[in-house]
């Protein structure tokens, strides 16, 4: 069964600094794939997807996400993480064969250093 | 724009009792998801509908059903709550989902807390 991983649990970055959260995926075909945001005790925010075509995709609030179909990844990175961007991330999947349900990672709680 | 509509946003019910969440979607959307997010897990797929009939079932409990109506909206019933039940259940509509033309975006509810003491 297709799976999603997110390596990291929790990550800490100063204000400023870049960010990359990674995202594994397990399927035999290109997957469609999702980087959602969520705040404490909030819904989820769609940031950004990848269907098809380039594989650099730009998201809102100034992500990014790259696929890599070698390294069965889709990367979510910004150049400078702003104090509001503390949140829960979660990278999903959606298969064909599936339904259209999608499947989340565990999530990465991203936490901001003044 | 419109979006998705749960209600209630927040529920405490006592063990064995029962609950009932609703979900209004997005307008001219015929399909709704149901997630379930234990605390500090990822959400999980429970159960989704397409023009009114049940399309796919996820790790749902015998305990929980769900139904849409002829006006879309979706109700999920939940019977004999348990401890383990309490969790943010969220919401999702897309105008179908899988189609000719691929993936139809899901757009997510605010969730609706559920506390079981």
């Amino acid at each position: 069964a297709q799976s999603v991983t997110q390596p990291d649990i929790h990550i800490t970055v100063s204000e400023g600094a870049s960010l990359e959260l990674r995202c594994n995926y397990s399927y035999g075909a290109t997957p469609y794939l999702f980087w959602y945001v969520q705040s404490p005790g909030q819904g989820l925010q769609l940031l950004l997807k990848y269907f098809s075509g380039d594989t650099l995709v730009q998201g809102i609030k100034g992500f990014e996400a790259e696929f890599k179909r070698s390294q069965s990844s889709f990367n979510l990175r910004k150049p400078s993480v702003h104090w509001s961007d503390a949140a829960e991330y979660f990278c999903a999947v959606v298969t064909y064969n599936q339904g259209g349900k999608l499947i989340f990672g565990q999530g990465t709680e991203l936490s901001v250093k003044p | 724009a419109a979006g998705v509509i749960q209600s209630p946003r927040h529920l405490i019910k006592e063990k064995r009792e029962t609950a009932t969440l609703k979900c209004y979607p997005i307008p001219r959307h015929d399909t709704v998801y149901w997630y379930q997010q234990g605390p500090g897990q990822d959400p999980q797929f429970l159960i989704s509908f397409y023009e009114k009939m049940q399309s796919d079932k996820g790790s749902i409990p015998d305990r929980f059903s769900a139904q849409q109506f002829s006006d879309y909206h979706s109700e999920l019933n939940m019977s004999s709550l348990e401890l383990g039940d309490s969790a943010l259940y969220f919401c999702a509509s897309s105008r179908g989902g899988f189609g000719p033309l691929g993936y139809n975006e899901q757009f997510f509810g605010p969730g609706t807390r559920l506390t079981v003491l």
